[in-house]
C-alpha cells in the first residue's frame, strides 16, 4: 500500500516570511496530489490540489509543486500571516482511490 | 447548508460500553468515509462507503461496525469499546470517490475518550 511521509513535523516561521512542506509517497500509481488544513477544533478542508500531469499550481499565495520522477510534491505559502497558523496534510490518493494522510505539520506564524 | 454533520461533539466511555457516533451530509453525496485521527499519525480510513448499500474497510477497521443507512447517513459503531479506541472520528463525504481529483468533505469531528 501507500507509504507516506510528511516534512517537517512543525514549522515556525515569522509573519511575511515563507513556509514549505514537503510530502513523499511510494505509490508510483498515485495521480491526485492534495494539501488540507486543518484549524483548532474543525475538520481538515482542502486548500489546493494538482493531478500527475501538472507539475505546478498556485491560488494566490500557496501553491503546489510536483515532481513525479522522485515522487514527492510540496505545499508553498508565501507572505505567511497569522491565520495560515494550522496543521497541514499531504493526502495523496492511491490506486483503490483512497486518501492516504500524511501525519501533519503544526505550521506557527510569530506575528 | 450544513455539510457534514456528526453527532456527538464529545464521549466519555469505559472499557466495554458500546456505541454509535452518527453521521450524516446533506451534498447528495455518493460517498462517505469514517477517520480517526490520533496524535502524530494523521488520519487513517477506518471504513468507508463508496455507494449506497456498499461499505468496505480501509486501514484500521478491527474493532468497529458501520452501516450506510441511506444515501445521507453513515454511521459508526464501536460494539466493545477500549482504551485503545480512544481518538478524535472524523466523517467525510464526496460526490463519488471514484474519480480520480475528488475534494472531500469533513464533518467538525467527535472526540471519544474510552477509561
Amino acid at each position: 500500500g501507500e507509504n507516506v511521509e510528511q516534512h517537517p513535523s512543525t514549522l515556525s516561521v515569522q509573519e511575511g516570511d515563507s513556509a514549505v512542506i514537503k510530502c513523499t509517497y511510494s505509490d508510483s500509481a498515485s495521480n491526485y496530489f492534495p494539501w488540507y488544513k486543518q484549524e483548532l477544533g474543525k475538520g481538515p478542508q482542502l486548500i489546493i490540489d494538482i493531478r500527475s500531469n501538472v507539475g505546478e499550481k498556485k491560488d494566490q499565495r500557496i501553491a503546489v509543486t510536483l515532481n513525479k520522477t522522485a515522487k514527492h510534491f510540496s505545499l508553498h505559502i508565501t507572505e505567511t500571516q497569522p491565520e495560515d497558523s494550522a496543521v497541514y496534510f499531504c493526502a495523496p490518493k492511491d490506486s483503490s482511490y483512497k486518501l492516504i494522510f500524511g501525519s501533519g505539520t503544526r505550521l506557527l506564524v510569530r506575528p | 447548508n450544513a455539510g457534514v454533520t456528526q453527532t456527538p461533539k464529545f464521549q466519555v466511555l469505559k472499557t466495554g460500553q458500546s456505541m454509535t457516533l452518527q453521521c450524516a451530509q446533506d451534498m447528495n453525496h455518493n460517498s462517505m468515509y469514517w477517520y480517526r485521527q490520533d496524535p502524530g499519525m494523521g488520519l487513517r480510513l477506518i471504513y468507508y462507503s463508496a455507494s449506497e448499500g456498499t461499505t468496505d474497510k480501509g486501514e484500521v477497521p478491527n474493532g468497529y461496525n458501520v452501516s450506510r443507512l441511506n444515501k445521507r447517513e453513515f454511521s459508526l459503531r464501536l460494539e466493545s469499546a477500549a482504551p485503545s479506541q480512544t481518538s478524535v472520528y472524523f466523517c467525510a463525504s464526496s460526490e463519488s470517490g471514484r474519480t480520480t481529483n475528488e475534494k472531500l468533505f469533513f464533518g467538525s469531528g467527535t472526540q471519544l475518550s474510552v477509561l
